[in-house]
């Protein structure tokens, strides 16, 4: 079985600021996908960023980034000039592929909290 | 596009008595789940449903818990009789079938039902 763990619950960084959510897995899988959401107070979840673990160049969108050492089973958020919106939970989540459908295991989650 | 929406927000009962969720997807995604999120956790997967049809029901407490899919759309989650340990927020997430060079689709989130057992 897959575990995801967040080890920081709580995180806080100034307005404009970078910040960095860690995230470390175990599986024996090869091939399998990772992934960080988003859960803002009271509001859905949403999909920030994923991570093939076939691909060796790291994940990209706008102002967050990732840093996938897949030797290491590690795989952390950088969100750059942090927004007040960016408060959240933040989740890093693993799926195995195959025929795993959308079964995704989630880590602990870590709280951002972004100060003006 | 209209989101995943789910009811009642939120629903407060007391040990013992039963409560039922309702879910209704993405127009035209194949793939439903409900995930229980207690406190302090991420998400657990409880069940996934292809069209109307169960795909992983391994983690559903099925003595207490039940969950159907009429049509392959709405899909409605039912605790029977339910226990304080059952407090949580119930997510349902839909998804696509995956794309042919893919094998797994962007799930999308409802707002959640949150339960408080008391």
């Amino acid at each position: 079985a897959q575990t995801v763990t967040q080890s920081q619950p709580e995180m806080s960084v100034q307005e404009a600021e970078t910040v960095t959510l860690s995230c470390t897995y175990d599986t024996s899988e090869n091939n399998y996908y990772l992934f960080w959401y988003k859960q803002p107070p009271s509001r859905q979840m949403i999909l920030v960023i994923r991570q093939e673990a076939y691909k060796q160049q790291n994940a990209t969108e706008n102002r967050f980034s990732v840093n996938f050492q897949k030797a290491a089973k590690s795989f952390s958020l950088k969100i750059s000039d942090s927004q007040l919106g960016d408060t959240a939970m933040y989740f890093c989540a693993f799926h195995a592929g195959g025929t795993s459908y959308g079964k995704l295991t989630f880590g602990q989650g870590t709280i951002l909290t972004v100060h003006p | 596009e209209a989101g995943v929406a789910q009811s009642p927000r939120y629903k407060i009962i007391e040990k013992r008595q039963s409560v039922a969720f309702w879910c209704n997807p993405i127009s035209g995604h194949a793939t439903l789940y409900w995930y229980q999120q207690i406190l302090g956790q991420g998400p657990k997967l409880l069940i996934q449903f292809q069209n109307n049809g169960v795909v992983d029901d391994s983690q559903l407490p099925k003595d207490r818990f039940s969950a159907e899919r009429l049509k392959g759309v709405d899909s409605t989650l039912k605790i029977q009789p339910a226990k304080l340990e059952d407090s949580a927020v119930y997510l349902c997430a839909s998804s696509l079938s995956p794309p042919p060079d893919e094998r797994i689709a962007e799930l999308f989130f409802g707002e959640g039902s949150r339960l408080t057992v008391l």
